[in-house]
């Protein structure tokens, strides 16, 4: 079973409106989540980092966390044809003596059509 | 910039062969991380290190070794090559993932066994 879920797979916006993707883990040895893009043919970059319950705002793009449900979510508002890419949510599991591993979800692929 | 540089940027290798795919980082960062991407299943964790000379298993680590020889160099080894191990290989480093850290990755090897 995958430690890291994300939905939708894939997700078609128009230029301009809200996307909104989601991700939880059913790890408890969870510390922190990311979130990474991906455009094609390329490798990924992290795009924003949350740690602590609540909201996270970098321009066009929110990040939401439960810390409780193990939940976080990334909203692009305003979406534009470079947003299109992969978006990977990753969570950091802490094993004691191993160090900590960052485990990656399927991603989703979104897509922005003029 | 963060550096990590890995080589070769492409391998078509034969079924039983070895494949040993290198991965080189000028950030001074103790973490070190394989993954391996293909489609459908995001970016999958094989092995990963915290400290040189030693290596911890990711999920994925059947059929591949790993070596951390020092602080910079971090290699994946393919002993007996098979075709189910065709894919794109990502290397990353980083620092603990204890707070804005974030993994910086390669360009990525695309392997072919045939």
């Amino acid at each position: 079973q995958q430690k890291v879920q994300q939905s939708p797979e894939s997700l078609i916006v128009p230029e301009g409106g809200m996307a909104s993707l989601n991700c939880t883990s059913s790890d408890r040895n969870v510390d922190y989540f990311w979130w990474y893009r991906q455009h094609s043919g390329k490798s990924p970059k992290m795009l924003m980092s949350i740690f602590s319950n609540g909201e996270k705002e970098e321009g066009r793009f929110t990040v939401h966390l439960n810390k409780a449900s193990l939940h976080t979510s990334l909203h692009i508002r305003d979406s534009q044809p470079s947003d299109s890419a992969l978006y990977l949510c990753a969570a950091s599991m802490n094993y004691g003596s191993s160090g900590n591993k960052l485990i990656f979800g399927i991603g989703t692929l979104l897509s922005v059509k003029p | 910039e963060a550096a990590v540089t890995q080589s070769p940027r492409s391998k078509v290798a034969v079924t039983g062969g070895k494949v040993t795919l290198s991965c080189h980082q000028t950030n001074n960062h103790d973490y070190m991380y394989w993954y391996r991407q293909d489609t459908g299943h995001g970016l999958r964790l094989i092995h990963y290190s915290y400290v040189a000379d030693s290596t911890e298993k990711g999920d994925i680590p059947d059929g591949y070794k790993a070596s951390r020889p020092s602080q910079e160099n971090f290699s994946l080894i393919l002993e007996l090559a098979s075709l189910s191990q065709t894919a794109v290989y990502f290397c990353a480093s980083s620092d603990e993932l204890r707070s804005q850290n974030t993994l910086y990755f390669g360009a990525g090897t695309r392997l072919s066994v045939l």
